[in-house]
């Protein structure tokens, strides 16, 4: 069975940084794009990053380039969001995601997420 | 970037009835196209991909169709269990966008 499990999240002041982590199961992760994708409270979905299955690519949207910083671990199976100069529209809840292969990035698995909220 | 326009926003309908949910690209976005349900308090689960590809394990009341800039996502016989929030996504061209969700309710 698949299995994306974040942590990492909580309360952050503005302009401080945190780490997401992803631990990922039944599956050979290290074959496989993953992603995060976030939403703000009582809001629609917004992709965030994606990283190709051996880490070689990286992609962002716009308002997080320069801030965040996807990686991942294939030997550990784990994903990561390295989230620096953090601002009060980053507070969402953060999804880890399996990109579902060779076919396109859309996501057939998600974590159960994990709330960041960004506030003095 | 490429716009995803959805409606309705909301939907109110009975227990069996059909519904669908459009979704309107601002861009040829070539089937690249994926439909999400996202449930009160949970995470969203993929429906559909390549605009009418039904993901292993989900109904098949559920069906996606549409090309280019126009796509929907039709519900057969509407059940309780669909009552739920859906989207949809294009994977055409980065940044991946989303559309703003359609709220399903049974009346």
């Amino acid at each position: 069975e698949v299995q994306l499990v974040e942590s990492g999240g909580g309360l952050v002041q503005p302009g401080r940084s945190m780490k997401l982590s992803c631990a990922a199961s039944g599956f050979t992760f290290s074959n496989y794009g993953m992603a995060w994708v976030r939403q703000a409270p009582t809001k629609g979905l917004e992709w965030v990053a994606t990283i190709s299955y051996d880490g070689s690519s990286t992609y962002y949207r716009d308002s997080v380039k320069g801030r965040f910083t996807i990686s991942r671990d294939n030997a550990k199976s784990t994903l990561y969001l390295q989230m620096n100069s953090l601002r009060s529209e980053d507070t969402a809840t953060y999804y880890c995601t399996r990109v579902a292969g060779s076919f396109g990035d859309y996501f057939d698995y998600w974590g159960q997420g994990v709330m960041v909220t960004v506030s003095s | 970037d490429i716009r995803m326009t959805q409606s309705p926003a909301s939907l109110s309908a009975s227990l069996g009835e059909t519904v669908n949910i459009e979704c309107l690209a601002s861009e040829d976005i070539y089937s690249d196209l994926a439909w999400y349900q996202q449930k009160p308090g949970k995470s969203p689960q993929l429906l559909i991909y390549n605009a009418n590809s039904l993901q292993n394990g989900v109904p098949s009341r559920f069906s996606g169709s549409g090309s280019g800039t126009q796509y929907s996502l039709k519900i057969n016989s509407l059940q309780s269990e669909d009552v739920a929030t859906y989207f949809c996504q294009q994977y055409n061209n980065y940044p991946l966008t989303f559309g703003s969700g359609t709220k399903l309710e049974i009346k």
